[in-house]
């Protein structure tokens, strides 16, 4: 069993529509969690981060974490066909000894269409 | 202008020639590592290094070595490549334990092993 596990889609949407992308975890050391963007033929670019349960806004983006759960989520509000493109959630733990290791689930991919 | 660069971006070779993908990064980080990105597996840490002359294994290292004589450079190397280890990779960086979310990633070389 993989320790992140994210549904690839693909996820199909009407411009405007809202979007929720979602991962769940196994290790309850994982506490620091990010949702990366990635396009085509690109490297992943960090979106948003947080550390805390609950909801973290930026602009049209929010990211949701429920650690009782083991399950985060990114929403994306008003979604433009410039969001599509493959999100990729991470995640590390607070040990010690993984302190430095990312995990990141498989992605989902993302088509706005306009 | 910040940025990871890797090269090549593409390459083909055959099984058992030694090669070596190149890293850098201009944005003085201590942290660098390496991913590989397969469909369905997501994106899993090769080797992290710390700094110069530190490194350390991620998730899936058997059949990678690297090293870091430099700061700004970790190059990834395939002494004896094999098949299974045709994949995307990238290389990222990130600054000090404080900012533990930011990670940059190049724009990943497309390596296939006949």
């Amino acid at each position: 069993q993989k320790e992140v596990e994210q549904d690839p889609g693909p996820l199909s949407v009407p411009e405007g529509a809202i979007v929720s992308l979602n991962c769940t975890y196994s290790n309850s050391a994982f506490q620091y969690f990010m949702w990366y963007r990635q396009y085509s033929r690109k490297g992943p670019e960090l979106l948003m981060y947080t550390y805390s349960s609950g909801n973290k806004e930026d602009g049209r983006f929010t990211a949701q974490v429920d650690k009782s759960s083991k399950y985060i989520s990114l929403f994306i509000r008003d979604s433009q066909p410039s969001d599509s493109a493959t999100y990729l959630c991470a995640m590390k733990s607070i040990t010690a000894d993984n302190f430095n290791k990312f995990y990141f689930g498989s992605g989902t991919k993302l088509n706005v269409k306009p | 202008e910040a940025q990871v660069t890797q090269n090549p971006r593409y390459l083909i070779t055959v099984t058992g020639k030694k090669l070596t993908v190149t890293c850098s990064q201009n944005m003085n980080h201590e942290y660098m590592s390496w991913y590989r990105q397969d469909p369905g597996l997501g994106l899993r840490q090769i080797y992290y290094s710390m700094n110069v002359e530190v490194t350390d294994k991620g998730d899936v290292p058997e059949g990678y070595k690297v090293s870091r004589k430099e700061k700004r450079n970790f190059p990834l190397i395939l002494e004896s490549p094999s098949p299974n280890q045709t994949s995307l990779y990238f290389c990222a960086s990130r600054p000090d334990r404080g900012r533990w979310y930011e990670q940059y990633f190049g724009p990943g070389t497309r390596l296939t092993v006949t």
